[in-house]
């Protein structure tokens, strides 16, 4: 069975920084590219960043790129987002999901991320 | 890049069934989609791959009452026999080389 475990959020001031994590399981991580999504307080879902299955690319939404970094441990199983220069408009919950034939077939149960002063 | 425009709202009633619309910007009409199902307090949940042929593929567990249906640029899910579980936000997602997008969401709510 595939799991998906996010953890690393929390409250932080605005321009602090996370590291959100993502363990993986029931699946071989590393012939699957990977990607966030984070979902705002009663709002929808939003695409954060992606990553290849080697890691080698990784693409990012314009509202985080140059702030957030996406990679992947594949010898762990884990993923990694990096979150730096925090807004409060960064305050969501953060799901990382499993893509399969470029569709997100897998979702975690996400890590709130709370930017406040 | 694509861009998807659902309605942000539809109701139906028990045991009746609701088809949910999911429209593909002009260009991108070809385009495959996925639908997700987020159930009040949970993360979403993984439906179905949706084809510009019509053709779909449910994810596992997914019943037999939620199918998809494709004209031109509309993606549409719809599900039959409403059950009160079904009470969901309904997302579509597609992507596009180095970019991935979702709809807004459709609140369903089953009366």
């Amino acid at each position: 069975e595939v799991q998906l475990l996010e953890s690393g959020g929390g409250l932080v001031q605005p321009g602090g920084s996370l590291r959100l994590s993502c363990a993986a399981s029931g699946f071989t991580f590393s012939s699957y590219a990977m990607t966030w999504v984070r979902q705002a307080p009663g709002k929808g879902l939003e695409w954060v960043s992606s990553i290849g299955e080697s890691g080698a690319t990784t693409y990012y939404a314009d509202s985080v790129k140059g702030r957030f970094t996406i990679s992947r441990d594949n010898s762990k199983n884990t993923l990694y987002l990096q979150l730096n220069s925090l807004r409060a408009e960064d305050t969501a919950l953060y799901y990382c999901t499993k893509l399969v034939e470029s569709y997100s077939g897998h979702w975690g149960q996400g890590t709130r991320v709370t930017v406040s002063s | 890049q694509p861009v998807l425009t659902q309605s942000s709202s539809a109701s139906a009633s028990l045991g009746s069934s609701v088809r949910l619309t999911c429209t593909l910007s002009s260009g991108f009409h070809t385009y495959i989609i996925a639908w997700h199902q987020q159930q009040p307090g949970k993360a979403p949940r993984y439906l179905m791959k949706l084809e510009n042929s019509g053709r779909y593929n449910k994810g596992s567990g997914i019943p037999d009452r939620f199918s998809g249906l494709t004209s031109g640029p509309d993606r549409y899910l719809t599900i039959s026999n409403l059950q009160s579980e079904d009470e969901a936000d309904y997302y579509c997602e597609t992507w596009d080389s180095n970019t991935r997008v979702f709809g807004g969401g459709t609140r369903l709510t089953v009366l």
